[in-house]
């Protein structure tokens, strides 16, 4: 079965620091892969896709297919960043598998 | 509303009662999923459906579980006979078809048996 593992409960950093959140996820095929964001008291949102290639807010992700990773990161890491981020994965159709979420704490 | 929208947002039942969660999808989305969030993990699916039809309820844990969504638009989530392993957050979910890449997420309803 595939997995979503997200190594860091907690991710603490400093205004202005560079920010990687990790993903990594075991799955033979050709996975699809999704970052979900959740600011507090808001409802989970998709951040971005790793077929759109695009970067949302600054964040950018690639995959890496030899690595089966889909590490999320950020250059400057802003205030209004905190969040729960959770990485995702679809094989096909219409599930999605979660890891269990990084908490982004960025500092002031 | 705009968004998806679920009610109760909160539950708290006894052990051994029948529950209903119900979710009001954004209108014209023809995908509707649920998910259960237990604490410091992330979502689990459950079961997804395209209309009226579920096209996949493999995550279902058990046959306590059933989801209904007979006109196409608001679901039910239904829990019978609840134990305490049921306490979760179920979310809904739903999206414009069966494209996966964006599910636009209800707030959830928070489901606490004693």
């Amino acid at each position: 079965a595939q997995r979503v593992t997200q190594p860091e409960k907690l991710l603490s950093v400093f205004k202005g620091a560079p920010v990687e959140l990790k993903c990594n996820y075991s799955y033979s095929g050709s996975p699809e892969l999704f970052w979900y964001v959740q600011y507090s008291r808001q409802r989970l949102q998709l951040l971005l896709r790793h077929i759109s290639r695009e970067s949302i807010k600054g964040f950018t992700a690639d995959l890496n297919k030899g690595e089966t990773s889909f590490h999320l990161k950020k250059p400057f890491a802003q205030e209004e960043d905190s969040a729960m981020y959770y990485c995702a994965l679809s094989e096909y159709g219409n599930k999605l598998v979660f890891g269990a979420g990084t908490i982004l704490r960025v500092k002031s | 509303g705009a968004g998806v929208s679920q009610t109760p947002s909160n539950k708290v039942t006894e052990k051994g009662k029948y529950v209903e969660l119900r979710c009001d999808p954004i209108s014209g989305h023809t995908a509707l999923y649920w998910y259960r969030q237990s604490l410091g993990q992330g979502p689990e699916f459950l079961i997804y459906f395209q209309g009226t039809g579920a096209a996949d309820d493999s995550g279902l844990p058990n046959d306590r579980f059933f989801a209904v969504r007979p006109e196409g638009s608001v679901s039910t989530l239904k829990i019978q006979r609840t134990e305490r392993g049921d306490s979760a957050v179920y979310l809904c979910a739903s999206s414009l078809m069966g494209d996966t890449g964006e599910l636009f997420f209800g707030e959830g309803s928070r489901l606490t048996v004693l």
